[in-house]
Order: C-alpha cells, then sequence, then structure tokens
C-alpha cells in the first residue's frame, strides 16, 4: 500500500531535550516536505527536500533541521524544542515537485513542556 | 491575509444539501488543489484545478477557478455525514511549496 508513514504518532517532551520525528515513504517520491499546523494559521511549511542531499527552508524554519541521506526517509530533528514547538505536525511527499499533489502521512502530536 | 483564504471559517448543512466553500488568494497561481482533513488526521488530495481550466468534476465534488478573480470554489453536492472535515486550498505559485489556506470546518448533520 502507497504511504507516508510517521513516528511517533504522538509525543509529548520536555524543553531542551533533543528529539527525532521519523519520516518514510514508500512511492519512490522526489519532493518530501515537513508542515506544522496550528489553530488559525493553517498548514505552514518547516523544510522541503527536492531529492536526496537536496533540503531547503520552508516558511518556519527557525529550530528545525532536516537531512535526506535516502529517498524514502526525511526525519524531522527539533534538536533544543521549546514550547512553542508544540504543533501537529505533518510529512508530506509527491513525484516530482510541491506543484503536484501531496501525500500526507498521519501527523505527530508534540507537546514540549 | 493570507494567500488562499477559504470562506466560511465553519459551515454546518444537513445530509442531503450541498455544501459550497470558497478560497481566495492573492498572487498569481499555477494551479489550485483542493485537500480534506479529518479530525486531526493527514490531509487527502481532492482535486487539483489549473489555471487555464475553469471547472474540474470528479464525483460528487465540483470545483471551478476564476482567475480574474482570483478564487475558486468547491461545491459538494448530496453532502453525507462522512463528509464532516475540514477543507483546505492550497496554491502553487512557482516556489517550490504550496501554501494552504486556514480551512473551512464542514459539518454535515445525519
Amino acid at each position: 500500500e502507497a504511504q507516508v508513514t510517521q513516528n511517533p504518532r504522538y509525543l509529548i517532551t520536555v524543553t531542551g531535550k533533543k528529539l527525532t520525528v521519523t519520516c518514510s515513504q514508500n512511492m519512490n517520491h522526489e519532493y518530501m516536505s515537513w508542515y506544522r499546523q496550528d489553530p488559525g494559521l493553517g498548514l505552514r511549511q518547516i523544510y522541503y527536500s527536492m531529492n536526496v542531499e537536496v533540503t531547503d527552508k520552508g516558511d518556519v524554519p527557525e529550530g528545525y533541521k532536516v537531512s535526506r541521506k535516502e529517498k524514502r526517509n526525511f526525519p524531522l530533528i527539533l534538536e533544543s524544542p521549546s514550547p512553542n514547538q508544540t504543533s501537529l505536525y505533518f510529512c508530506a511527499s509527491s513525484l516530482s515537485s510541491g506543484s503536484n499533489e501531496q501525500y500526507f502521512g498521519p501527523g505527530t502530536r508534540l507537546t514540549v513542556t | 491575509s493570507q494567500q488562499g483564504e477559504e470562506d466560511p471559517q465553519a459551515l454546518s448543512i444537513q445530509e442531503g444539501e450541498n455544501a459550497t466553500m470558497n478560497c481566495s488568494y492573492k498572487t498569481s497561481i499555477n494551479n489550485l488543489q483542493w485537500y480534506r482533513q479529518n479530525s486531526g488526521r493527514g490531509l487527502v488530495h481532492l482535486i487539483l484545478i489549473r489555471s487555464n481550466e475553469r471547472e474540474k468534476h470528479s464525483g460528487r465534488l465540483r470545483v471551478t477557478l476564476d482567475t480574474s478573480k482570483k478564487s475558486s470554489s468547491l461545491l459538494i453536492t448530496a453532502s453525507r455525514a462522512a463528509d464532516t472535515a475540514s477543507y483546505f486550498c492550497a496554491t502553487d505559485t512557482g516556489r517550490r511549496a504550496l501554501t494552504f489556506g486556514s480551512g473551512t470546518r464542514l459539518q454535515v448533520q445525519p
């Protein structure tokens, strides 16, 4: 089954404790991205990747890191999480670019206390 | 205001009625897409309409695009309780990423 998976689905952590949210897709998509969703603000893009070893900042990249060492994986790293990073996070992928239909993962609800 | 704003923010209708949601945007687009999100879950792509298209259908969905008014509408005909969800428009402006609006919450009462 074609899908985007994220782990963990729920995470409660404390300020400053490094964490990684994994994202994997099995559709051989070149383009992958991370969004955060906050009430009243819609989805905002954090980072995206056009292909392996090619990443770039989205609209709200501060406090986040990403890497794309393999085509299927695109982890999101929070080196020192803060409470303002409490949010619902989505990984998405598409065939070749951000213009195409996006396939979303199920989401990761992160709470930073 | 954002690129891609949906109107209304919330809509409540009875099963069987039609639901219309609107999206307005500010800059030129290559395409506009509509997505559905069930509560707390990932978004699901519904339909994509290109800037040179005026109308598109998919099942009970009908999307229109008016580039002169920079607006789009999503019509869901004969709505069902299972259509209860949030609906988002997303615009492709050539920025290598879609820009999403804040969504319309649709409640379909059985």
